[in-house]
């Protein structure tokens, strides 16, 4: 059971909006950054958004993030099938004194 | 360009130990912390550990701690786990892992890896 909890699946349309959910508590999400990454089968795990809702150079602005108290969003806009795969997002967490992921999202582009 | 490779991964039985290494280049070793990540086959990504760039800080999973020590010898540029007690949920893929920035050290660690290995892959099978 992951300290942060997602969605296993989401999905959409090619050129549709998704979110992603990312839920915790005070001890992580609300008052440390969240960051996300997306990976793709057989591949390594990639930055995608750093301290809540910025983007690495190279990330496209399809991808934005958020965060409102407890729970972190990730977007994606214009859904292309390169975005398939799994979303993790992940905090510290000061309660257990350790870094958490959230369990993982798959995301299929229909 | 930055790079970080992993080695020492491999079949073990349990209760046997392990260490992992990561030898690192491309970057300046010595002004960054450092993390090991972990993913079980078919499951998601697992912190493992933290190391700060001077050696001074560690903190560790709940499911190692105890068990895994992190260490680094920045005039090698390498990171190493030391693994030992291993059990079966210990098999996962190991990634060496740089968060984007450097230059000191903040509590909390940032979590924001944008430098990943290939992994290795450490396999506790009796």
């Amino acid at each position: 059971q992951s300290v942060l909890t997602q969605p296993p699946s989401a999905s959409g349309a090619p050129g549709q909006r998704v979110t992603i959910s990312c839920s915790g508590g005070d001890w992580n999400v609300r008052n440390y950054y969240v960051n996300w990454y997306h990976q793709v089968p057989g591949g390594v795990p990639r930055l995608l958004i750093y301290k809540d809702n910025l983007r690495p150079s190279g990330v496209p602005d399809r991808f934005s993030g958020s965060k409102s108290g407890t729970s972190a969003s990730l977007a994606i806009s214009g859904l292309r099938s390169e975005d398939e795969g799994d979303y993790f997002c992940a905090a510290w967490d000061d309660s257990l004194r350790e870094g958490v992921f959230g369990g993982g999202t798959k995301l299929t582009v229909l | 360009q930055v790079q970080l490779v992993e080695s020492g991964g491999g079949v073990v039985q349990p209760g046997k130990s392990l260490r992992l290494s990561c030898a690192a280049s491309g970057f300046d070793f010595k002004t960054y912390s450092l993390h090991w990540v972990r993913q079980a086959p078919g499951k998601g990504l697992e912190w493992v550990s933290v190391i700060s760039y001077n050696a001074a800080y560690t903190y560790y999973g709940d499911s190692v701690k105890g068990r895994f020590t992190i260490s680094r010898d920045n005039s090698d540029k390498r990171l190493y786990l030391q693994m030992d007690s291993l059990r079966g949920d210990d098999t996962a893929v190991y990634y060496c892992v740089r968060p984007r920035e450097g230059g000191g050290w903040y509590y909390p660690p940032s979590l924001d890896f944008n430098y990943w290995g290939p992994g290795t892959l450490v396999s506790v099978v009796s």
